[in-house]
């Protein structure tokens, strides 16, 4: 089994930034594809951006392409996402995933507010 | 992108009853599809994957089926902790669009 934990969430002013973390337990991180998903409140889920094992190959989907940016750090088994120039619809959930999507995180809430 | 329509968008249904859930995508995906169910205020949960088959640990109460542009999710004999929100995704291509949801209700 994976455990995943996400981190860093909070509240940050329209054009601000901020950076989530996953630290990831349970099994071999590195060998391991992994996902951003989030969900606005009340909303569904939207795919948002995903990293192969190795940090080399990485997606984005297309309303966050240029501004968010995700990494990992296999060394301590901990994937980031960093997030900048963010806009009121980028509040939500934002959750890890492991690469079949068949562990998540709890999630973590990030709004964008002035 | 390719879309993906699910239908009906709310359900409303009895404890023992049997539903479907429909989802549709706008090109063909083989079996590149995945289910899961959304209790509020968790993670989604993987219920089927590759259209039809069943995830480690969850009831066989849940069935998967359905290749190329339609696929179903049958509930039997439905369980109160069963009435949730429900979303198809596709991962044949980027980005890994789900749809918009299916809300189980009683």
């Amino acid at each position: 089994d994976v455990q995943l934990v996400e981190s860093g969430g909070g509240l940050v002013q329209p054009g601000g930034s901020l950076k989530l973390s996953c630290a990831a337990s349970g099994s071999t991180f590195n060998n391991l594809w992994m996902h951003w998903v989030r969900q606005a409140p009340g909303k569904g889920l939207m795919w948002v951006s995903r990293i192969n094992g190795g940090g080399s190959s990485t997606t984005y989907a297309d309303s966050v392409k240029g501004r968010f940016t995700i990494s990992r750090d296999n060394a301590k088994n901990t994937l980031y996402l960093q997030m900048n120039s963010l806009t009121a619809d980028d509040t939500a959930v934002y959750y890890c995933a492991t690469v079949g999507f068949d562990y998540w995180g709890r999630g973590t809430l990030v709004t964008v507010s002035s | 992108d390719i879309q993906m329509t699910q239908s009906p968008s709310s359900l409303s249904a009895s404890v023992g009853d049997k539903v479907t859930i429909t989802c549709r995508a706008s090109q063909n995906i083989g079996i590149s599809l995945n289910w899961f169910q959304q209790t509020p205020g968790k993670a989604p949960k993987l219920l089927i994957y590759a259209a039809s088959s069943l995830q480690g640990g969850v009831p066989s109460r849940f069935t998967g089926s359905g290749s190329g542009t339609d696929f179903t999710l049958t509930i039997s004999s439905l369980q109160p902790e069963d009435f949730a929100p429900y979303y198809c995704q596709q991962t044949f291509s980027n980005p890994y669009t789900f749809g918009q949801g299916t809300n189980l209700e009683i």
